[in-house]
């Protein structure tokens, strides 16, 4: 069971916008920065927005993040079948004094 | 351009011992903290270790506790995690990466350790 709330799975058409949710509490997501991992088939994870809503440069602007209270998103906008992959959100947890992950949703491009 | 490259994974009996290194290039490595993070199959990520630039700070999660050390080399440019007791629990592949905020910026491609009889 992880700290941090994910769909399992999310899914689109090429060309489309969607969404992958993060839910948190007061306590990580409420207080902390977000932060959006992009785990590609059998490779490792790649940093795709920090602090909410930053790009690492050469992340393209078609991802973006957002955070409202307790809850974040991870947005793509014109999905690409290479977008294909699991996205994990991660937060620092005040009362755990410890980095909480999401447990990934895994996005399927249609 | 950033590399870490870990080595050392293997198949380990429970409660034998193994260690990861992880070569570092790209960067001035002597200026990062480090971690370690490991990933169950089919499982989330979950942060294992990390250590200050100097190795005067390091810190671990619950689990690892009085089992693993992590050591780093900076005239090497390397990290380490020493594994002792291992549980089949701790069955994952392990990443070395570099600590950014809270959190990590690059990744190796990781090393499996696989812990069973």
């Amino acid at each position: 069971q992880s700290v941090l709330t994910q769909p399992p799975s999310a899914s689109g058409t090429p060309g489309q916008r969607v969404t992958i949710s993060c839910s948190g509490s007061s306590s990580n997501i409420g207080s902390n920065y977000v932060y959006w991992y992009q785990q590609l088939p059998g490779t490792a994870p790649k940093l795709l927005i920090y602090r909410n809503n930053q790009r690492p440069s050469g992340v393209p602007d078609r991802f973006s993040g957002s955070k409202s209270g307790t809850s974040a998103s991870l947005a793509i906008s014109g999905l690409r079948p290479e977008d294909e992959a699991d996205y994990y959100c991660a937060a620092w947890d005040d009362s755990l004094s410890g980095r909480v992950f999401g447990g990934g949703t895994k996005l399927t491009v249609l | 351009e950033v590399q870490l490259v870990e080595s050392g994974g293997n198949l380990v009996q429970p409660g034998g011992s193994l260690r990861l290194s992880c070569a570092a290039s790209g960067f001035t490595f002597s200026s990062y903290w480090m971690s370690w993070v490991r990933q169950a199959p089919g499982k989330g990520l979950e942060w294992v270790a990390n250590i200050k630039q100097d190795g005067s700070e390091i810190y671990y999660v619950d689990s690892v506790k009085g089992r693993f050390t992590i050591s780093r080399d900076n005239a090497k440019n390397s990290l380490y995690l020493q594994m002792n007791s291992l549980r089949a629990e701790d069955t994952a592949v392990y990443y070395c990466a570099r600590d950014f905020d809270s959190f990590f910026d690059f990744w190796g491609q990781g090393a499996l350790v696989t812990v069973s009889s």
